[in-house]
């Protein structure tokens, strides 16, 4: 089946630093790729939908300058938290679609745990 | 704006029962509807895709089904074990979109 890997699992970074994660669809080519973001027994919110070769679309409310998205390649798409500070601890979570998105079932990473000191 | 609710928000059974998870969305021009689990600070893991034009789907001890016109569908777990026991999410996906919007999900414990 599609995989989808996503690095690192966790991180913990002190506050004003930048953090990259990488997401990443091992076995099958994903021209759109989503970020979402979960607090703590909360559901996922959808982010942004990143496209490769473009410039990824925002969800209202959430910030471009301080979440920086690139989709250089049909197989990998990266989320940079920008000057990170302590409320944007939080897991990340990517997918992708294999095929026609809207009519596979998406794929998820594992998380990634980002906790700011 | 499509908004996605499931109850209910936690369930606690003993091992062997049947179960029902039910989720439920106000905008019925869905394009499909995707059951998930997730376990503990990790990420998800796909169960059931239903379309729109479908009416159920099964995998295994799983069956889901779907009611469209009244925003309604139901995760039925058969013969439950100590191992189901996680956060299951349901998601709708709109019509011309891509986007996934997440119900609340419904965390399950299941004991010996």
């Amino acid at each position: 089946g599609a995989v989808v890997s996503q690095h690192p699992s966790w991180v913990i970074c002190k506050s004003g630093t930048s953090v990259k994660i990488e997401c990443r669809s091992l076995d099958f080519q994903a021209t759109t790729m989503f970020w979402y973001r979960q607090f703590p027994k909360q559901s996922l919110m959808l982010m942004a939908t990143s496209n490769e070769g473009s410039k990824a679309t925002y969800e209202q409310g959430v910030e471009k300058d301080k979440f920086l998205i690139n989709h250089a390649s049909l197989t990998l798409s990266t989320l940079t938290v920008t000057s990170a500070h302590p409320e944007d601890s939080s897991f990340y979570i990517c997918s992708a679609g294999a095929g026609t998105t809207t009519n596979s079932p998406l794929h998820f990473g594992n998380g990634t745990r980002l906790t700011v000191t | 704006k499509q908004e996605v609710t499931q109850i209910p928000a936690a369930l606690s059974v003993p091992e062997g029962e049947n179960l029902v998870l039910n989720c439920s969305f106000t905008d019925s021009a869905i394009y499909n509807l995707q059951w998930f689990r997730q376990d503990p600070g990790k990420g998800l893991t796909s169960l059931l895709l239903i379309q729109s034009s479908q009416r159920e789907q099964t995998s295994g001890r799983l069956n889901a089904s779907l009611d469209k016109s009244s925003g309604r569908s139901t995760l039925y777990i058969a013969a439950s074990q100590p191992g189901d026991s996680a956060t299951y999410l349901c998601a709708v996906r709109r019509h011309n979109t891509d986007k996934l919007i997440f119900g609340t999900g419904t965390r399950l414990q299941v004991f010996p």
